[in-house]
C-alpha cells in the first residue's frame, strides 16, 4: 500500500471555526490532491499540488485554502467551516499525471 | 471539458451473476482510463487501468476494456462474489493535465 496517511480521522467542528487537515506521504510523488466525497457527486477535486509551493485550484475550491511547504505534506484549510463543509476529504497522490492515483483513507469531517 | 458518466446505482446481484458497469468518458488529448473500488470506511484502491485505445485493464476477474470509437470503459465480472460488494468508480486522467475526473460512484451489492 501506498504510504498515505490522512489525519485527523474524524473531526467535529462548529460553524465558523477553522479547520485544517493534513495529509503526509512518504512515497515521494511530487502531485498530491485534495478531494472531497458527497453522496450523488462522487468526488471532487478542492486543490491540488504539482510540487512543494506549486498549487492549483480544482471545481470546488471556494472555501477553502492549501499550503506545501515540503514534499511530503499537503494541508487543506477550511478558514472559516460552514455546514455545506460536511463532508468525507480524501488526499491522494500521483508519481505523473497520467499514471494511477493511491489514495488515503479519509478523513469525515462534519460542521454543525 | 473532461468528464466521466456512469452507471447510476444501485445494483444488486446474486452471487455468481454476471456483472456490467458502464462508463463512458469525453476527454481532451489521450486519456488514461481507471476504475476504482471503495469498500466501507476505506479509501479508494485501484482495481485496474488502460493506458491507450484497446488496452484491456484486468485484475481480480475484473476485466474493462478502452474503446475509444465508444468513448467506453465499461467494468465486467463473469461471476461476482458477496465480498465483491463496494463502491465502483471510473475515472480518467488526462495527459495533458494535472488532474483525475471521476465518474459518481455505482453501488454494488452480492446476495448469497
Amino acid at each position: 500500500d501506498a504510504g498515505i496517511t490522512q489525519s485527523p480521522r474524524h473531526k467535529v467542528t462548529e460553524t465558523g471555526t477553522p479547520v485544517t487537515l493534513r495529509c503526509h506521504q512518504t512515497e515521494n510523488h511530487r502531485y498530491m490532491y485534495w478531494y472531497r466525497q458527497d453522496p450523488g457527486h462522487g468526488l471532487r477535486l478542492i486543490h491540488y499540488s504539482y510540487g512543494v509551493k506549486d498549487t492549483d485550484k480544482g471545481e470546488v475550491s471556494d472555501g477553502y485554502s492549501v499550503s506545501r511547504s515540503k514534499t511530503e505534506d499537503f494541508l487543506l484549510t477550511l478558514e472559516s467551516a460552514t455546514s455545506s463543509q460536511t463532508s468525507v476529504y480524501f488526499c491522494a497522490i500521483s508519481s505523473l499525471p497520467s499514471t494511477e492515483a493511491f489514495f488515503g483513507q479519509g478523513t469525515r469531517l462534519t460542521v454543525v | 471539458g473532461n468528464s466521466v458518466t456512469q452507471m447510476e446505482g444501485p445494483v444488486t446481484l446474486s452471487e455468481e451473476a454476471f456483472l456490467t458497469i458502464n462508463c463512458t468518458y469525453t476527454a481532451t488529448g489521450y486519456p488514461s482510463l481507471f476504475w476504482y473500488v471503495q469498500y466501507p470506511g476505506e479509501g479508494l484502491q485501484l482495481l485496474l487501468k488502460a493506458t491507450k485505445a484497446d488496452d484491456k485493464g484486468s485484475n481480480k476477474g475484473f476485466e474493462a476494456t478502452y474503446r475509444k470509437e465508444t468513448t467506453s470503459f465499461h467494468l465486467e465480472k463473469g461471476s461476482v462474489q458477496v465480498s465483491d460488494s463496494a463502491v465502483y468508480f471510473c475515472a480518467l486522467s488526462d495527459s495533458t493535465g494535472n488532474q483525475f475526473y471521476f465518474g459518481t460512484g455505482t453501488s454494488l451489492t452480492v446476495i448469497p
